[in-house]
């Protein structure tokens, strides 16, 4: 079975620009969370779609959303990009929320901003 | 007080030795943990998920949980140079995401 994949992999944006980034889960799961990771900060939650529902929100401005398709995948889009921006943003697939289910991540887009 | 705490590490030991590894969380009403390990430059990969109080076993690693304690520990056996990585806690809390701590840095020193 395919793992959860991402695009693009890598990608460099200017201050003020907009960027979207895909990711499709493995197959059978329907529910999608995305996750930035700096070294400051570590992995934090963005947010959680399931179904095509955003389930929960993580602590990121407006400026981070996403929406999910009706056959699970996913993407997420930052507008007017900042530097702090600048991180790993992972992408994690699930068969179905709820508290027991584990997560699988997908192998990341590192987005720089200059 | 941070919602799930590690020692940031680095945590040495040497090859074929016990490493422990320890993760405390804040939230009571917490259910369900999760350890992965990520390689440096590369994703969190599930290494193992405990629900109930005790201990869990998969092969050289046992999870052990306290609620009590609000404690959640992964014990790696003959330990591997391949080990050597930054190892994740996860908890999901009362609001229903995945909280994960700052990771441990391991060190299996051959």
């Amino acid at each position: 079975k395919a793992g959860v994949t991402q695009t693009p992999r890598y990608l460099i944006k200017t201050r003020g620009q907009q960027v979207t980034l895909s990711c499709s889960p493995i197959s059978g799961h329907r529910s999608v969370s995305w996750y930035q990771q700096t070294p400051g900060q570590g992995l934090q939650f963005l947010f959680e779609y399931f179904s095509e529902t955003q389930r929960n929100k993580g602590n990121f401005p407006g400026r981070f959303s996403g929406r999910q398709f009706s056959n699970s995948r996913s993407e997420m889009n930052v507008s007017t990009l900042e530097l702090g921006d600048s991180a790993l943003y992972l992408c994690a697939s699930s068969p179905a929320a709820g508290l027991d289910y584990e997560q699988y991540f997908g192998p990341g887009t590192r987005l720089t901003v200059t | 007080q941070k919602e799930v705490e590690q020692n940031s590490g680095p945590l040495s030991v040497p090859e074929g030795a016990i490493a422990s590894l320890n993760c405390t969380y804040s939230d009571r009403v917490s259910q369900s943990f999760f350890w992965y390990r990520q390689y440096s430059g590369k994703s969190p990969e599930l290494i193992m998920s405990i629900y109930s109080n005790g201990d869990k076993e998969d092969g050289r690693f046992t999870a052990q949980l306290n609620k009590a304690s609000q404690y959640v520990s992964l014990l790696i056996r003959d330990s591997q140079p391949s080990d050597s990585a930054t190892y994740l806690c996860a908890v999901i809390g009362g609001g229903q995401n995945f909280v994960f701590g700052p990771g441990t840095r391991l060190s299996v020193l051959p």
